[in-house]
């Protein structure tokens, strides 16, 4: 399988970008790339998704390497909302459910 | 909007005892999974069910079973609980109707176990 690779934490000041890289150096033609974030005492939510080209949402960007060995999530604007563990997972598209492989997550700590 | 619930909240249970958890999935979603998370541990898949048959299995114990039920509520089992066992268990639902099967996470069930 496919793997991710995160920095374990970063630091943002609040109401500045936050950039999250991720590693994937090893990522195949069917892989999706999916960002999922974790809050404190709370699930994982989902927040943005991308196969090649760039992505927007409302809670962020997806900026997806030409060669798509890398990608960076993008929070235009930080807030202490924010603050929570990032990760990056490889997903294929398919019928069949398929689970959620965490690792090695970046927790995002936001300072007002 | 609705969202996965989970019951109960909060668990205490004695080792040896059994624990059965319950994850209502959102409306119309027919895909439930089970993950378990240790304390400072990232969610581990436990098992997923599609349309009440099991799809994928991960680190489940074999203490542990699950279902789905023609509602496509989901039940998770744990028998001889161990002080292991402590942990937050989230279920998830998606939809296979939707393109890429994003999971909705409940608020977790958080089990202790003394």
């Amino acid at each position: 399988d496919a793997k991710t690779t995160q920095p374990n934490s970063m630091e943002s000041n609040e109401e500045e970008p936050v950039h999250l890289p991720c590693n994937h150096s090893t990522i195949s033609g069917t892989d999706y790339i999916h960002w999922y974030r974790q809050l404190p005492s709370q699930g994982p939510e989902y927040v943005i998704h991308g196969l090649t080209s760039n992505v927007n949402n409302r809670m962020a960007s997806l900026a997806i390497a030409e060669d798509r060995k890398s990608s960076t999530l993008i929070l235009h604007r930080a807030t202490l909302r924010d603050a929570a563990v990032y990760y990056c997972i490889l997903r294929v598209y398919n019928n069949a459910g398929n689970m959620l492989t965490f690792g090695g997550g970046t927790r995002l700590m936001v300072k007002p | 909007a609705a969202g996965v619930i989970q019951s109960p909240r909060h668990l205490i249970k004695e080792k040896r005892e059994t624990a059965t958890l319950k994850c209502y999935p959102i409306p119309r979603h027919d895909t439930v999974y089970w993950y378990q998370q240790g304390p400072g541990q990232d969610p581990q898949f436990l098992i997923s069910f599609y349309e009440k048959m099991q799809s994928d299995k991960g680190s489940i114990p074999d203490r542990f079973s699950a279902q789905q039920f023609s509602d496509y509520h989901s039940e998770l089992n744990m028998s001889s609980l161990e002080l292991g066992d402590s942990a937050l268990y989230f279920c998830a639902s998606s939809s296979q109707g939707a393109r890429l099967n994003e999971q909705y996470f409940g608020p977790g069930t958080r089990l202790t176990v003394t």
